[in-house]
């Protein structure tokens, strides 16, 4: 069975700090690993899609990286803000398989 | 605007009660599935569909019936609801397949079977 792993579980900063996020999953067949940002109340929003070992993405002050040889990704928020309190889910796929998604780690930001 | 639309929002049912959960997207999208979401559990896939006609379980799929009769809506059927299925229910649908397509996601319905 196949898992994907968000660590941590959740996570309170002050406004301004920096965090990171890590995603773990199977590192073979990969296929592609996908970012969402889910806010209270809303439905779960794209952030990334990667494919490609070593890719960087960058949104803003959001970035993640992918390492799909030891089966890693992080995600990376600069300089906090209360409206990034969310919850960022990460779901991986390999070739021919539906998309399988962590439970998220939720982000608390405090003015 | 592009979006993917469910209805109803909330539905609160008795078990045995068949209900339908509507799903539309306007994006021509071909991939589209639908999710359930449970409390210290990630989002889990029910059914999904490549095309129209063309259905496939996901990880979850007992009790539920899925159709796919037009490429904008894919509806989620419920026959026999039971307590156990009381859950918040995506739907998604994506340009490709699920595996590399950005998901698009309907603000949900949370259902409450009694």
């Amino acid at each position: 069975i196949l898992n994907v792993e968000q660590s941590p579980q959740s996570l309170h900063v002050q406004e301004g700090d920096s965090t990171n996020f890590t995603c773990s999953f199977p590192s073979s067949n990969f296929y592609a690993l996908h970012w969402y940002r889910w806010e209270t109340a809303k439905s779960p929003e794209a952030l990334f899609v990667m494919t490609l070992n070593g890719d960087e993405k960058k949104k803003g002050r959001i970035s993640a990286t992918l390492n799909t040889k030891e089966g890693y990704s992080y995600l990376y928020i600069k300089g906090s803000q209360p409206e990034d309190s969310a919850t960022y889910l990460c779901a991986f796929s390999q070739a021919g398989t539906a998309l399988i998604f962590g439970k998220g780690t939720t982000l608390s930001v405090s003015s | 605007e592009a979006q993917v639309t469910q209805n109803p929002r909330y539905l609160i049912t008795v078990t045995g009660k068949k209900l339908t959960v509507t799903c539309s997207q306007n994006m021509n999208h071909e991939y589209m599935s639908w999710y359930r979401q449970d409390p210290g559990l990630g989002l889990r896939q029910i059914y999904y569909s490549m095309n129209v006609e063309v259905t496939d379980k996901g990880d979850v799929p007992e009790g539920y019936k899925v159709s796919r009769k037009e490429k904008r809506n894919f509806p989620l059927i419920l026959e026999s609801p039971s307590p156990n299925q009381t859950s918040l229910y995506f739907c998604a649908s994506s340009l490709s397949s699920g595996g590399v397509g950005t998901q698009y996601f309907g603000p949900g319905t949370r259902l409450l079977v009694l």
